[in-house]
């Protein structure tokens, strides 16, 4: 059982370029978020998705897309990469309903923008 | 709007003293409220929840709404705590985390 995979785990990207991150998950959970992790920032929601086919903006969407086409998976793309989205990024997922919402995450994926 | 606020970014404390780590939220419905932990070099989890109201590794939380605080306790502190330590608020749909706190439990 995987729970929730990240990839890639690393990454060096040039300003101006594109990528996306992939988390999957295989414990069938409703919820997915995306999320970026800055030394005093603490862990901020940047995009996240009550289910298959949706998706909402957190509280720093900015310069930043996500797709859940399918319920195990929820993208994050970033179009033209900046030095400020360097970051360490985690994906996590958890089933909806009250009193069964643990979280569970990837182990991360560290992306630098030069 | 809904924040989690957690005051302190780093405390220190020597093995056995009692530790402490507050964090104070502002929501006006009813929140779930957790305490995650990150270990060195390892992903978060689910330290313990307040709908629980159990005691995970000999901490505990209480949930105070008339204080708005969600502070966690351990009467007697261990090397092994030393972690980062995220507060953490869900409404309806969203999960939001505090600054987070790192524990330097001292031998």
């Amino acid at each position: 059982n995987a729970g929730v995979t990240q990839t890639p785990k690393f990454r060096v990207l040039k300003t101006g370029q594109s990528m996306t991150l992939l988390c999957a998950q295989d414990m069938n959970h409703e919820y997915m978020y995306w999320y970026r992790q800055d030394p005093g920032m603490g862990l901020r929601l940047i995009h996240y998705s009550v289910g298959e086919g949706t998706t909402a903006k957190g509280e720093v969407p900015d310069g930043y897309n996500v797709s859940r086409l399918k319920k195990q998976n929820f993208l994050l793309g970033l179009e033209s990469a900046a030095p400020s989205q360097t970051s360490v990024y985690f994906c996590a997922s958890s089933f909806r309903h009250r009193g069964h919402t643990e979280a569970f995450f990837g182990q991360g994926t560290r992306l630098t923008v030069v | 709007a809904q924040r989690v606020t957690q005051p302190e970014k780093l405390l220190s404390v020597f093995k056995g003293a009692p530790v402490e780590l507050k964090c104070n939220y502002s929501y006006s419905g009813s929140p779930e409220l957790f305490w995650y932990v990150q270990y060195s070099r390892q992903r978060l989890q689910l330290l313990l929840r307040h709908i629980s109201r159990e005691s995970i590794k000999g901490f505990t939380a209480d949930l105070n709404k008339g204080e708005t605080s969600f502070h966690l306790k351990k009467p007697f502190a261990q090397e092994e705590d030393s972690a980062m330590y995220y507060c953490a608020l869900r409404n309806t749909d969203k999960l939001i985390f505090g600054t987070g706190t790192r524990l330097q439990v001292f031998p």
